[in-house]
């Protein structure tokens, strides 16, 4: 299998810009995770799917922050609009089953707002 | 709520020297915890995991016990290679928190040669 996969891998965007960030999970999972990562703040969890439908979006930090998920093949993170603050790595993950089963991280999003 | 408290890093070890990454946990009831590792530049991914109490997980010579009593997931290996710096992350999970994992705040291992 291919892994998860993420893009694009970088972004540079400006203050204001709208910005999508895209993942395609491991075919068959069904779950998929959007995180975010920061030195500041660490590894924080935006919010997950199961079976394409949001469960979970309280980590998601303020309306300009959107995620869907179409299919079971595809998801997407959108910011709109983007401030230098969303500046940080952002990782899809996708797992087969619940809690107890490994999480599998695709390469990740290098978001930089200016 | 749940938490997972790691030690402070950074970690740094000469090759062949002996690790322990001390975890501790905050949670009700029987979670399972993991151990992740983040290599530079990329995604995290199962270093191993434990489901139940007095389980050891094990994977390229790293090994966890998960010690009920203690509430604790001790990270070790006996001989660490540069090739093992790296960030690493314990993380729980429990069914009534839903079906996400509660993660540390890592700890960077840095291995010189």
């Amino acid at each position: 299998d291919a892994g998860v996969i993420q893009s694009p891998r970088h972004e540079v965007t400006e203050m204001g810009q709208e910005v999508t960030l895209r993942c395609k999970p491991i075919s068959g999972h069904d779950y998929l995770f959007w995180y975010r990562q920061t030195m500041m703040r660490g590894l924080e969890l935006l919010i997950y799917f199961n079976n394409n439908v949001p469960i979970d979006d309280s980590g998601m930090p303020e309306d300009r922050f959107s995620a869907k998920m179409p299919n079971a093949s595809f998801s997407t993170l959108k910011i709109q609009p983007s401030e230098p603050r969303d500046s940080a790595v952002y990782f899809c993950a996708s797992s087969r089953d619940t809690y107890t089963d490994t999480q599998y991280f695709g390469p990740g999003t290098r978001l930089t707002v200016l | 709520g749940d938490s997972v408290t790691q030690m402070e890093g950074p970690v740094t070890l000469s090759e062949e020297a002996f690790l322990t990454i001390n975890c501790t946990y905050t949670a009700t009831g029987y979670p399972s915890l993991f151990w992740y590792v983040q290599y530079p530049g990329e995604g995290l991914q199962l270093l191993l995991k434990a489901t139940k109490a007095d389980d050891k997980g094990s994977n390229k010579g790293f090994e966890a016990t998960y010690r009920k009593e203690t509430t604790s997931f001790h990270l070790e290996k006996g001989s660490v290679q540069v090739s093992d710096s790296a960030v690493y992350f314990c993380a729980l999970g429990r069914k009534s928190s839903g079906d996400k994992l509660t993660f540390g705040t890592g700890t960077r291992l840095a291995v010189r040669p």
